[in-house]
């Protein structure tokens, strides 16, 4: 079956680092996105990674690793804005997005 | 980035009630879709839309029904749902589905509950 695991929940300082980590199993490979999604709202899109590396946008970077089946989003001078939950999802062969439970950041001042 | 709307944001029915939901979106994209999403679950794909056509249903039940009438808009027609239908439905669009940089653009979603 296909799977994509990511925590649950964590929490950080603001003005800290985080790291979100996000492992999958899939049928195929069509790229990797991250959402944001603060309660009550709609999932917005954050980034999308298809070769391996490190995608920087501003104070969010993801990272990929094919071989692996690995993804992070890093979110740096963390703000308390950035509570929300962190989607991964992954396109499959069939251009389907799987998607993880999603992780609840929890920013503390 | 807005541009997908839904109505309405909540609703509550009894089991035995008819009601529909509705997606409108203003991107002018071709493909709709829509998402269940339980509390710490994964987003679970519904229906799928492809220039009016329906091209997934993931063995949905069939008190779901959707209906498409045209690119722009997109109705989940509910009837004799369960307590376990409560759920927040989540409407979305994307451009071209088959494309694998394409991403989706989701409305705000209908927080439903089933007494």
């Amino acid at each position: 079956g296909q799977n994509i695991d990511q925590p649950t929940e964590m929490t950080a300082t603001e003005g800290a680092i985080v790291q979100i980590n996000c492992t999958y199993q899939t049928s195929g490979f069509n790229g990797l996105f991250w959402y944001q999604q603060h309660a009550g709202e709609a999932p917005t899109f954050l980034s999308y990674n298809v070769l391996d590396g490190l995608e920087e946008k501003g104070r969010f970077s993801s990272f990929l690793s094919r071989s692996k089946g690995y993804s992070y989003l890093l979110l740096k001078e963390l703000q308390m804005k950035d509570s929300a939950s962190y989607l991964c999802a992954v396109k499959d062969s069939n251009y389907q997005l799987i998607w993880g439970a999603g992780t609840k950041l929890i920013i503390k001042p | 980035e807005t541009g997908v709307t839904q109505t309405p944001r909540h609703l509550v029915m009894g089991m035995t009630n008819k009601k529909s939901l509705k997606c409108e979106q203003h991107l002018g994209h071709n493909a709709m879709y829509w998402y269940k999403q339980s509390a710490k679950k994964p987003l679970e794909l519904m229906f799928v839309y492809s220039l009016e056509e329906r091209v997934e249903n993931n063995s949905v039940p069939s008190r779901f029904s959707p209906e498409c009438p045209n690119s722009s808009h997109l109705f989940l027609h509910l009837h004799t749902l369960q307590p376990e239908d409560s759920a927040l439905y989540l409407c979305a669009s994307s451009q071209d589905p088959g494309q694998g940089a394409e991403k989706q653009y989701f409305g705000p979603g209908t927080r439903l509950t089933v007494t």
